[in-house]
């Protein structure tokens, strides 16, 4: 079954505006970790954010802030004042507590116009 | 500095051929993994190791078989019996494997393509 579900295959967003990128999960585990990576065109993975099932408050990370709805189980990465260099495809992942791997979604292609 | 080296970044194969590819890491991490990505899809789990000389297969391991050998090396063969091997490749290594909070640091990825 799929763990992680990003419904967005692609978005166009205009320059200095702020994007919201969906993702939502399941999993029966109480611990999990969410997180989020960007992959440039250029094809490595670049670790973005993480937010922890039991954290109180959603993680941020410069222009980058993880929208954790836990009942809902969502967990939206937006990114603020998106810049050219922004352009790229962006993944959720999970890990769960009684697992070793790293689950990713499907990915979501953002491209950021001038 | 510290990361991870995949090679060789782009491989040609004949249909029967196994091939070889190279994974580093000087990180001093236990956990290595190797991942699949098809055009425009996410990635999908081949092998991870969390210690030297164990490895488990993930979502994907037939026709593939790997090692680990040495704690910073991990390598990857794609047999002759992966019936669809052109793919993206990528390496990616972790503190631990059992940590929840351990983000893995990827390599920058082999691209074989099979002729």
């Amino acid at each position: 079954a799929q763990k992680i579900t990003q419904t967005q295959p692609g978005m166009f967003v205009q320059e200095k505006e702020a994007v919201t990128l969906d993702c939502t999960y399941d999993t029966s585990d109480p611990s999990y970790g969410l997180f989020w990576y960007k992959q440039p065109s250029s094809g490595e993975m670049i670790f973005l954010i993480y937010q922890g099932s039991y954290d109180q408050q959603n993680a941020t990370e410069g222009r980058y802030s993880l929208n954790f709805q836990k009942a809902r189980k969502s967990a939206n990465l937006v990114i603020s004042a998106s810049q050219l260099g922004d352009s790229a495809m962006y993944f959720c992942a999970m890990r769960e507590a009684r697992g070793y791997k790293l689950s990713f979604g499907a990915g979501t292609t953002v491209t950021v116009r001038a | 500095d510290g990361g991870i080296t995949q090679s060789p970044k782009y491989l040609f194969r004949k249909e029967g051929q196994n091939v070889t590819l190279s994974c580093e890491q000087n990180l001093n991490h236990d956990a290595m993994y190797w991942y699949r990505q098809d055009p425009g899809q996410g990635l999908r789990l081949i092998y991870y190791s969390q210690i030297v000389n164990d490895f488990q297969k993930g979502d994907i391991a037939e026709g593939y078989s790997v090692s680990r050998e040495k704690k910073e090396s991990f390598p990857l063969t794609v047999t002759s019996a992966q019936k669809n091997p052109t793919a993206f490749y990528l390496c990616a290594s972790s503190i631990n494997a059992g940590m929840v909070r351990g983000e893995l640091f990827f390599g920058e990825g082999s691209r074989l393509t099979v002729l």
